[in-house]
This record gives structure tokens, sequence and C-alpha cells, in this order.
């Protein structure tokens, strides 16, 4: 079976530009999580969706929004990007928004330059 | 605010020994706590879990063990093969106030070392 996927790998943009991430989960899986690792850190929660909704936000500025697709797919987008976007962008999906376990995707790697 | 710390930011263990990694915590609200591995250009692996009504887990070469008198938990990885190096990260969860488990809440790592 497929594990989680995303796209691109890697990405650069520059300052004031907007970039939109892509994640498909676990065939089976209903939940996606969003976090962002910087260097030298254990990742930070950015956003969990379950069903389509909304079911948690981390602490991050509103220039950071998602959705999730029919198909459970999700996409994050970040805009007005700034130097401390850069970062590895890790997507997770789990079965239910009350399932323990966590599995990640490879990431997208982000620089702002 | 580091609800989750990794006190060791790294570990060097001899092949065939046993290495601990350890992750203390201050929010009493977590509930359930993962294991994950994380190589270079890869994203983290799920290890292990325990939620907070047991004090031990095993799982193959694999135990975690939790004290939450003292709001710590420990992998103990035996025996340590050189494959096992990387990045170990620990993570919390809760569901406290009808929130969901969809957050993780991670410590900083510890990358291990294992030497043939």
């Amino acid at each position: 079976d497929a594990g989680v996927t995303q796209s691109p790998t890697h990405l650069i943009k520059t300052r004031g530009q907007q970039v939109t991430l892509r994640c498909s989960p676990i065939s089976g899986h209903k939940s996606v999580s969003w976090y962002q690792q910087v260097l030298g850190q254990g990742p930070q929660f950015i956003f969990q969706y379950y069903e389509k909704e909304e079911r948690g936000r981390g602490n991050f500025p509103d220039r950071f929004s998602a959705r999730q697709f029919p198909n459970y797919s999700s996409e994050l987008n970040v805009n007005a990007l700034l130097l401390g976007d850069s970062a590895l962008y890790l997507c997770a999906s789990s079965l239910g928004t009350y399932t323990y376990e966590q599995y990640f995707g490879p990431g997208t790697r982000l620089t702002v330059t | 605010d580091q609800q989750v710390k990794q006190n060791s930011p790294s570990l060097s263990v001899q092949e065939g020994r046993i290495s601990i990694l350890n992750c203390d915590y201050t929010n009493s609200m977590f509930d359930y706590f993962l294991w994950y591995k994380k190589y270079p250009a890869e994203g983290p692996t799920f290890l292990i879990s325990i939620s907070s009504i047991k004090d031990k887990n095993e799982d193959g070469r694999f135990t975690v063990f939790l004290n939450k008198s003292a709001k710590h938990l420990s992998l103990h990885i035996v025996p340590s093969q050189p494959g096992d190096s990387a990045v170990y990260f620990c993570a919390a969860s809760s569901n406290a106030g009808g929130t969901s488990y969809g957050k993780l809440t991670f410590g900083q790592g510890t990358i291990l070392t294992v030497h043939p």
C-alpha cells in the first residue's frame, strides 16, 4: 500500500509570494495533519482536518490556511511568504480524528529567499 | 513553552548494547505518547506508543517506559544496530477538553549513532 505522499518535494519561493503544498493520505485514512519542522527542532503542529472540517489549529498566523477535499487529500497554503517560513512541511494521516498514531509523508522542503 | 523536552541532543552507543533515549513533559493532560524515528530526507516513522494507563509497552527490540509521577518516558533499544542510527523524537497527545488526538507535540529530537 502507498504511504502518505506529498508534492512537490522541494520548492524555492521569494518573499511575499504564495505557495500551495499538497498531500495524499494513506488509503482509508480520513484525517490529515500538517506540521512545520525547522532545522534542529521537532515538528510543530499547524492544522488538523477530518472529514473536510478543521479540527485543530496550532499557533500559526492567518497567512497559513488549509483545506481537505472529498477524497481526503489536503492542501496547505501560505501567503505573503517570509524568510522564517523556510522549513520542512510534513503531512501526516491517521484513520480518524481520535486515532492516536499518525503516519508521515516525506515532506516538502520550502526555501524562501 | 516547551511542553515536551528531550534534553540530550545526541547519544552514541556501541552495536549490540542498549540505547536509552529520554523524554520529559510538563503538561499533565497528555495521555498518549509516541516515539518516531527520522532519517535524513524522510518523514518521521512511527515506532512505538504508550497510553497513560500503562507503564510499559514492548515491540521487538523497542520498549517504552512511562513514569507519570515524574512526567518522564524513555525508549530502550536492545540490542542496538547500526541501522538504528537516526534522529528520535518523542511526541505527546491529549484529548482534554474534547480536542482530538490530531495534534502531536514533539520534543526537539535526539540524534542516535550506533557504532559497529
